[in-house]
């Protein structure tokens, strides 16, 4: 069974770093083609995707924000960690990690719970 | 970037009616494409993937179509769980990702 558990503060302010770490299970990140990726969403607003990683340690990242994110993995410990410099009021919303399936053509099959973000001073 | 157009942004029907919903691709993505079902508070759940494949434990009543820039997702008969918001989502070489701006479906 595979399930996933983001982790990070509830409460950022302006101009802050926010790390992310998404702990999973059921799965490997070393095992070929597997990724998993971030997604966030604003309150009312639609789902935005953020960033992933493969396997092979190859990420991308969404080009509106890739300044400001970084994404890495610690295979040993299960987790992915995301890190967003700089955060503003319009960075408020949940972020959800997901589990990448290679053979559903790549799509976000499993996802975690979530957390709020509320970035306000 | 591939942009995704969704239409219309928000659908009313009634419990028991057909609902087809749409989603543009800016660019050929194939049949790398995903639908999902995102209700408040709740993850967003994967409900086709390859732009018509059944994910497990989904209900029959849920398919999807299309090829290439233009897809379709199709409720048969909506049930009163199906009451929620839609999102298209391409993975056109497993690379850039983007989700498209949602289809409210409402009673």
């Amino acid at each position: 069974q595979i399930t996933l558990k983001e982790s990070g503060p509830t409460l950022v302010k302006p101009t802050q770093t926010l790390t992310l770490t998404c702990t999973f299970s059921g799965f490997s990140l070393s095992t070929d083609a597997v990724g998993v990726g971030w997604i966030r969403q604003p309150p009312g607003k639609a789902l935005d995707w953020l960033a992933h990683i493969y396997w092979n340690d190859n990420n991308y990242y969404n080009s509106f924000l890739r300044t400001r994110l970084t994404i890495t993995k610690d295979t040993s410990k299960n987790q992915v960690v995301l890190t967003m410099t700089d955060m503003h009021p319009e960075d408020t919303g949940t972020y959800y990690c997901s589990h990448l399936n290679p053979s559903m053509s790549y799509s976000f099959q499993h996802w975690g719970q979530g957390t709020l973000v509320t970035v306000s001073s | 970037d591939i942009q995704m157009t969704q239409s219309p942004s928000s659908l009313s029907a009634s419990v028991g009616a057909r609902v087809t919903m749409s989603c543009r691709a800016s660019h050929n993505i194939g049949s790398y494409l995903s639908w999902f079902q995102k209700q408040p508070g709740k993850a967003p759940k994967l409900l086709i993937y390859g732009a018509s494949n059944l994910q497990s434990g989904v209900p029959s009543r849920f398919s999807g179509s299309g090829y290439g820039t233009d897809f379709t997702l199709t409720i048969s008969t909506v049930q009163p769980e199906d009451f929620a918001t839609y999102y298209c989502q391409q993975s056109a070489g497993a690379l850039m990702y983007s989700f498209g701006q949602g289809t409210k479906l409402e009673i």
